[in-house]
């Protein structure tokens, strides 16, 4: 069974363009999360998507969205790309069923460094 | 005051021994606890989940709730250098929130 994928590996931006990051979540499983692990820091909460719509969201500006597809896949929009915004972007799936909500399998994360 | 706390470390004990790994939390509202381990360079993958007060044991990994104290650890039994790794604690509020909110990691080191 594939795993959560996610595209790209690395992406290399400067301020003020705009960076898309997508993710394929495992089969099955409905939920996706974007989390931000900057250098150094722990991992950020920034978005939960599940059945296509927006769950929650944690404290970044309305700069970073996304979307959930039809199919359950996602993709992160991060907008006005900022220097501080280089970072580590990990996507994690989980099945949406009972107490697995805390359950998340990651990607391998898509580096986003801002020049 | 972090919604979810960790000393960041390093540990570091010795191959054979028991490591122990601590959490706090602030939010009394948290109904679920994990902990996962991330490799470096690698992302985290779930290792040990718990909902109720007590232990809860998975082979050499025994996860420990106290929910009126807000704490939960984790002991690693028999280590080995390949647990050296940071273990993330993460906390999440259900009822709709679902916002799993992770720790900053204990670093350990297992040395032979």
């Amino acid at each position: 069974e594939a795993g959560v994928t996610q595209s790209p590996t690395h992406l290399i931006k400067t301020r003020g363009q705009q960076a898309t990051l997508r993710c394929s979540p495992i089969s099955g499983h409905t939920s996706v999360y974007w989390y931000q692990q900057a250098l150094g820091l722990g991992l950020q909460f920034l978005l939960w998507y599940d059945e296509g719509e927006e769950r929650n969201r944690g404290n970044f500006p309305p700069r970073f969205s996304g979307r959930q597809f039809p199919n359950y896949s996602s993709e992160l929009n991060v907008n006005a790309l900022e220097l501080e915004d280089s970072a580590l972007y990990l996507c994690a799936s989980s099945s949406n069923t009972g107490d697995r909500h805390g359950e998340l399998f990651f990607g391998e994360g898509s580096r986003l460094t801002v020049l | 005051q972090k919604e979810v706390e960790q000393n960041s470390g390093p540990l570091s004990v010795p191959e054979g021994a028991i490591a122990s790994l601590n959490c706090t939390y602030s939010d009394r509202g948290s109904q679920s606890f994990f902990w996962y381990r991330q490799y470096s360079g690698k992302s985290p993958e779930l290792i040990m989940s718990i909902y109720s007060n007590g232990d809860k044991e998975d082979g050499r990994f025994t996860a420990q709730l106290n929910k009126a104290s807000q704490y939960v650890s984790l002991l690693i039994r028999d280590s080995q250098p390949s647990d050296s790794a940071t273990y993330l604690c993460a906390v999440n509020k259900e009822g709709g929130y679902n916002k799993l909110i992770f720790g900053a990691g204990t670093r350990l080191a297992v040395h032979p």
